[in-house]
Protein backbone atom coordinates (compact mmCIF):
# COMPACT_ATOMS: atom_id res chain seq x y z
CA UNK A 1 0.00 0.00 0.00
CA UNK A 2 1.17 3.58 -0.57
CA UNK A 3 -0.21 7.02 0.92
CA UNK A 4 1.38 10.15 0.41
CA UNK A 5 1.13 12.88 3.23
CA UNK A 6 1.12 16.84 2.10
CA UNK A 7 1.98 19.23 5.41
CA UNK A 8 0.09 22.14 5.08
CA UNK A 9 -2.36 22.76 2.97
CA UNK A 10 -2.20 26.31 2.49
CA UNK A 11 1.39 28.03 2.04
CA UNK A 12 1.66 31.52 1.40
CA UNK A 13 4.87 33.48 0.88
CA UNK A 14 6.19 36.66 -0.44
CA UNK A 15 7.13 37.12 -3.89
CA UNK A 16 10.92 36.47 -4.12
CA UNK A 17 10.90 33.99 -0.98
CA UNK A 18 11.78 30.29 -0.45
CA UNK A 19 8.96 28.47 -1.34
CA UNK A 20 9.03 25.06 0.44
CA UNK A 21 6.39 22.42 0.12
CA UNK A 22 6.48 19.55 2.11
CA UNK A 23 5.78 16.15 1.33
CA UNK A 24 6.11 12.60 2.72
CA UNK A 25 5.38 8.89 1.64
CA UNK A 26 4.70 5.59 2.21
CA UNK A 27 5.28 2.85 0.51
CA UNK A 28 5.97 -0.87 0.43
CA UNK A 29 8.30 -1.14 -2.69
CA UNK A 30 10.70 1.00 -4.08
CA UNK A 31 8.72 4.30 -4.93
CA UNK A 32 8.72 6.61 -8.18
CA UNK A 33 7.53 10.10 -7.04
CA UNK A 34 6.18 13.32 -8.35
CA UNK A 35 5.22 16.56 -7.80
CA UNK A 36 2.00 18.11 -10.07
CA UNK A 37 1.16 21.59 -10.13
CA UNK A 38 -2.86 22.54 -11.22
CA UNK A 39 -3.79 25.73 -12.76
CA UNK A 40 -7.39 27.03 -11.93
CA UNK A 41 -9.57 25.53 -14.28
CA UNK A 42 -7.24 23.09 -15.79
CA UNK A 43 -5.32 19.80 -15.64
CA UNK A 44 -2.20 18.49 -13.66
CA UNK A 45 0.95 19.63 -15.46
CA UNK A 46 4.24 17.66 -14.34
CA UNK A 47 6.62 19.56 -12.45
CA UNK A 48 9.42 16.61 -11.91
CA UNK A 49 9.65 13.12 -10.71
CA UNK A 50 11.87 11.02 -9.30
CA UNK A 51 12.46 7.25 -10.49
CA UNK A 52 15.55 6.39 -8.44
CA UNK A 53 18.38 8.08 -10.40
CA UNK A 54 19.87 11.36 -8.47
CA UNK A 55 18.24 11.74 -5.70
CA UNK A 56 17.99 15.64 -6.45
CA UNK A 57 16.00 16.06 -9.20
CA UNK A 58 15.32 19.59 -11.07
CA UNK A 59 11.97 20.52 -12.27
CA UNK A 60 10.48 22.62 -14.57
CA UNK A 61 9.71 26.48 -13.75
CA UNK A 62 13.04 26.48 -10.92
CA UNK A 63 11.27 23.55 -8.86
CA UNK A 64 13.07 21.02 -7.56
CA UNK A 65 12.33 18.11 -5.27
CA UNK A 66 15.24 16.26 -3.49
CA UNK A 67 14.38 12.10 -2.07
CA UNK A 68 15.28 11.17 1.59
CA UNK A 69 15.01 7.80 2.04
CA UNK A 70 15.30 7.69 5.44
CA UNK A 71 13.01 10.81 6.02
CA UNK A 72 10.81 9.25 3.53
CA UNK A 73 10.29 12.56 2.18
CA UNK A 74 9.78 14.19 -1.21
CA UNK A 75 9.93 17.87 -0.50
CA UNK A 76 9.67 20.65 -2.78
CA UNK A 77 11.30 23.72 -3.42
CA UNK A 78 11.93 26.77 -5.23
CA UNK A 79 14.22 29.91 -4.50
CA UNK A 80 12.43 32.62 -5.58
CA UNK A 81 8.84 32.52 -5.91
CA UNK A 82 7.15 34.01 -8.54
CA UNK A 83 3.76 35.43 -8.18
CA UNK A 84 2.96 33.01 -11.84
CA UNK A 85 3.54 30.23 -8.58
CA UNK A 86 0.35 30.27 -7.04
CA UNK A 87 -1.04 27.10 -7.77
CA UNK A 88 -2.10 23.83 -6.05
CA UNK A 89 0.63 21.40 -5.75
CA UNK A 90 0.18 17.69 -5.42
CA UNK A 91 2.83 15.32 -4.29
CA UNK A 92 2.18 11.80 -5.73
CA UNK A 93 3.62 8.43 -5.15
CA UNK A 94 3.84 5.01 -7.42
CA UNK A 95 5.64 1.44 -7.22
CA UNK A 96 7.88 -0.31 -9.82
CA UNK A 97 5.15 -2.23 -11.47
CA UNK A 98 2.49 -5.16 -10.60
CA UNK A 99 -0.26 -3.45 -9.36
CA UNK A 100 1.76 -0.39 -8.11
CA UNK A 101 1.63 1.24 -10.86
CA UNK A 102 -1.13 3.90 -10.02
CA UNK A 103 -0.47 7.30 -8.54
CA UNK A 104 -1.68 8.04 -5.21
CA UNK A 105 -1.88 11.46 -4.60
CA UNK A 106 -2.26 13.54 -1.49
CA UNK A 107 -4.19 16.46 -0.41
CA UNK A 108 -2.56 18.92 -2.13
CA UNK A 109 -0.92 22.12 -0.91
CA UNK A 110 -2.07 25.90 -2.41
CA UNK A 111 0.73 28.00 -2.90
CA UNK A 112 -0.27 31.99 -2.33
CA UNK A 113 2.33 34.35 -3.74
CA UNK A 114 1.68 38.18 -2.27
CA UNK A 115 3.38 40.98 -3.64
CA UNK B 1 -0.20 18.27 -30.43
CA UNK B 2 -3.32 17.93 -29.23
CA UNK B 3 -3.01 16.61 -25.35
CA UNK B 4 -5.74 15.01 -23.71
CA UNK B 5 -9.31 16.49 -24.48
CA UNK B 6 -12.36 15.91 -22.53
CA UNK B 7 -15.78 16.04 -22.89
CA UNK B 8 -18.02 18.22 -21.61
CA UNK B 9 -16.24 20.15 -19.29
CA UNK B 10 -19.33 21.07 -17.12
CA UNK B 11 -22.52 19.20 -16.77
CA UNK B 12 -25.65 19.58 -13.97
CA UNK B 13 -26.97 15.96 -12.92
CA UNK B 14 -29.90 14.95 -10.76
CA UNK B 15 -29.52 12.14 -8.48
CA UNK B 16 -30.32 8.72 -9.78
CA UNK B 17 -29.17 9.61 -13.39
CA UNK B 18 -26.71 8.25 -15.51
CA UNK B 19 -23.27 9.77 -16.86
CA UNK B 20 -21.01 9.10 -19.76
CA UNK B 21 -17.79 11.20 -19.81
CA UNK B 22 -15.54 10.96 -22.74
CA UNK B 23 -11.88 11.71 -23.13
CA UNK B 24 -9.28 11.48 -25.90
CA UNK B 25 -5.76 10.80 -25.07
CA UNK B 26 -2.71 12.63 -26.48
CA UNK B 27 -1.92 11.52 -29.87
CA UNK B 28 0.67 8.24 -29.82
CA UNK B 29 -0.74 7.05 -25.99
CA UNK B 30 -1.99 3.99 -26.04
CA UNK B 31 -3.70 3.82 -22.12
CA UNK B 32 -5.74 6.03 -20.33
CA UNK B 33 -6.60 6.21 -16.59
CA UNK B 34 -9.56 8.15 -14.75
CA UNK B 35 -9.15 9.76 -11.59
CA UNK B 36 -12.12 11.40 -9.27
CA UNK B 37 -10.89 14.73 -8.17
CA UNK B 38 -13.45 15.99 -5.22
CA UNK B 39 -13.00 19.57 -3.63
CA UNK B 40 -9.91 20.33 -1.28
CA UNK B 41 -8.78 17.02 -2.45
CA UNK B 42 -5.95 15.15 -4.48
CA UNK B 43 -6.92 12.92 -7.41
CA UNK B 44 -8.45 9.63 -7.01
CA UNK B 45 -7.75 6.85 -9.20
CA UNK B 46 -10.98 5.19 -10.46
CA UNK B 47 -9.30 2.84 -12.89
CA UNK B 48 -6.82 2.33 -16.09
CA UNK B 49 -7.59 1.03 -19.72
CA UNK B 50 -4.86 -0.75 -21.83
CA UNK B 51 -5.92 -2.58 -24.99
CA UNK B 52 -9.49 -2.22 -24.52
CA UNK B 53 -9.60 -4.36 -21.09
CA UNK B 54 -9.86 -2.68 -17.93
CA UNK B 55 -6.36 -3.32 -16.69
CA UNK B 56 -6.56 -2.02 -12.71
CA UNK B 57 -8.82 -1.12 -10.55
CA UNK B 58 -9.14 1.21 -7.42
CA UNK B 59 -11.77 1.36 -4.36
CA UNK B 60 -14.69 2.65 -6.84
CA UNK B 61 -17.90 0.64 -6.35
CA UNK B 62 -19.71 -1.12 -9.72
CA UNK B 63 -21.58 2.00 -11.06
CA UNK B 64 -18.44 3.32 -12.09
CA UNK B 65 -17.67 1.76 -15.38
CA UNK B 66 -15.63 2.09 -18.76
CA UNK B 67 -14.70 1.12 -22.09
CA UNK B 68 -11.81 1.89 -24.30
CA UNK B 69 -12.26 2.38 -27.89
CA UNK B 70 -9.88 1.10 -30.57
CA UNK B 71 -8.58 4.54 -31.49
CA UNK B 72 -7.68 4.86 -27.91
CA UNK B 73 -10.20 6.97 -26.69
CA UNK B 74 -11.95 5.96 -23.50
CA UNK B 75 -15.62 6.61 -21.67
CA UNK B 76 -16.17 6.91 -17.99
CA UNK B 77 -19.77 5.55 -16.93
CA UNK B 78 -21.46 6.18 -13.76
CA UNK B 79 -24.97 5.08 -13.33
CA UNK B 80 -27.57 5.58 -10.09
CA UNK B 81 -25.70 9.56 -9.21
CA UNK B 82 -24.90 10.11 -5.48
CA UNK B 83 -24.82 13.35 -4.41
CA UNK B 84 -20.86 12.22 -3.12
CA UNK B 85 -20.26 11.82 -7.12
CA UNK B 86 -19.96 15.41 -7.43
CA UNK B 87 -16.27 15.94 -8.32
CA UNK B 88 -13.78 16.51 -11.01
CA UNK B 89 -12.98 13.54 -13.62
CA UNK B 90 -9.71 13.79 -14.71
CA UNK B 91 -8.26 11.77 -17.72
CA UNK B 92 -4.86 10.83 -18.03
CA UNK B 93 -3.12 9.28 -20.74
CA UNK B 94 0.35 7.93 -20.88
CA UNK B 95 2.26 5.04 -23.32
CA UNK B 96 2.25 1.39 -22.07
CA UNK B 97 6.48 0.73 -21.78
CA UNK B 98 7.84 -2.70 -23.56
CA UNK B 99 7.03 -5.55 -20.95
CA UNK B 100 4.49 -3.99 -19.24
CA UNK B 101 3.27 -1.18 -16.74
CA UNK B 102 5.45 1.19 -14.48
CA UNK B 103 5.04 3.44 -12.19
CA UNK B 104 7.55 5.49 -13.92
CA UNK B 105 5.35 6.38 -16.88
CA UNK B 106 3.82 9.92 -17.01
CA UNK B 107 0.45 10.95 -17.25
CA UNK B 108 -0.46 13.72 -19.41
CA UNK B 109 -3.74 14.81 -17.79
CA UNK B 110 -6.70 17.12 -19.12
CA UNK B 111 -8.26 19.76 -17.86
CA UNK B 112 -11.13 17.26 -16.78
CA UNK B 113 -15.11 17.23 -16.54
CA UNK B 114 -16.72 19.20 -13.93
CA UNK B 115 -19.99 16.65 -12.64
CA UNK B 116 -21.99 18.22 -10.23
CA UNK B 117 -24.76 16.09 -8.73
CA UNK B 118 -28.27 17.66 -7.49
Amino acid sequence: AQSVTQLGSHVSVSEGALVLLRCNYSSSVPPYLFWYVQYPNQGLQLLLKYTSAATLVKGINGFEAEFKKSETSFHLTKPSAHMSDAAEYFCAVSGAGGSNYKLTFGKGTLLTVNP
Amino acid sequence: DAGVTQSPTHLIKTRGQQVTLRCSPKSGHDTVSWYQQALGQGPQFIFQYYEEEERQRGNFPDRFSGHQFPNYSSELNVNALLLGDSALYLCASSLAMIGGFSGANVLTFGAGSRLTVL
